[in-house]
């Protein structure tokens, strides 16, 4: 079946230092989506791309679509205590399909 | 805030006991889903509904059992569960299936098995 590598496993890091994320595959995705779950809560959408290559922001996220459609990269900049979370990435094959597969997850601690 | 709503946040039942889990969504998504998550683990796909439909059921046991009154409302009936289900439940919808992918989840619904 189709997996995504998602790594590191897990950051520590100091606030104010920026944040690099990333996943990988080895099968051409549609879709790539960036969620980040805080604990007992659902996983809330930080950023969707559709386009092999584009890049998008949001606030101090940045995200980019792979040009070979099989990798996604999430950036931080500047780290808070609130960016504290799990950081999953997603992805969808696209067509009818409905199943989104996703990354097995980052742990971001930001210690103040 | 979420815009899909679930409730309860917290449940916990005996194996004999019969509970459901409801989900409700008013942002005219046509897809529902249901997601069972275990702990510092991803979302593990059980159920999605299309247009009020059954589309995909990922082998699930018989003793979870889903039911879309409607285009809005999501339940998950849960019946004879076992110790190993507890996990947080997460119900998400998307304004349709396929290539759009972008998925919104609720809050989730932590169930304990005793």
């Amino acid at each position: 079946g189709q997996q995504l590598n998602q790594s590191p496993q897990s950051m520590f890091i100091q606030e104010g230092e920026d944040v690099s994320m990333n996943c990988t595959s080895s099968s051409i995705f549609n879709t790539w989506l960036w969620y980040k779950q805080d604990p007992g809560e659902g996983p809330v959408l930080l950023i969707a791309l559709y386009k092999a290559g584009e890049l998008t922001s949001n606030g101090r996220l940045t995200a980019q679509f792979g040009i070979t459609r099989k990798d996604s990269f999430l950036n931080i900049s500047a780290s808070i205590p609130s960016d504290v979370g799990i950081y999953f990435c997603a992805s969808n094959s696209g067509g009818s399909n409905y199943k989104l597969t996703f990354g097995k997850g980052t742990l971001l601690t930001v210690n103040p | 805030d979420t815009e899909v709503t679930q409730t309860p946040k917290h449940l916990v039942m005996g194996m004999t006991n019969k509970k459901s889990l409801k989900c409700e969504q008013h942002m005219g998504h046509r897809a529902m889903y249901w997601y069972k998550q275990k702990a510092k683990k991803p979302p593990e796909l059980m159920f999605v509904y299309s247009y009020e439909k059954l589309s995909i059921n990922e082998s699930v046991p018989s003793r979870f059992s889903p039911e879309c009154p409607n285009s809005s409302l999501l339940n998950l009936h849960l019946h004879a569960l076992q110790p190993e289900d507890s996990a947080l439940y997460l119900c998400a919808s998307s304004q349709r299936g396929g290539a759009t992918g972008e998925l919104f989840f609720g809050e989730g619904s932590r169930l304990t098995v005793l």
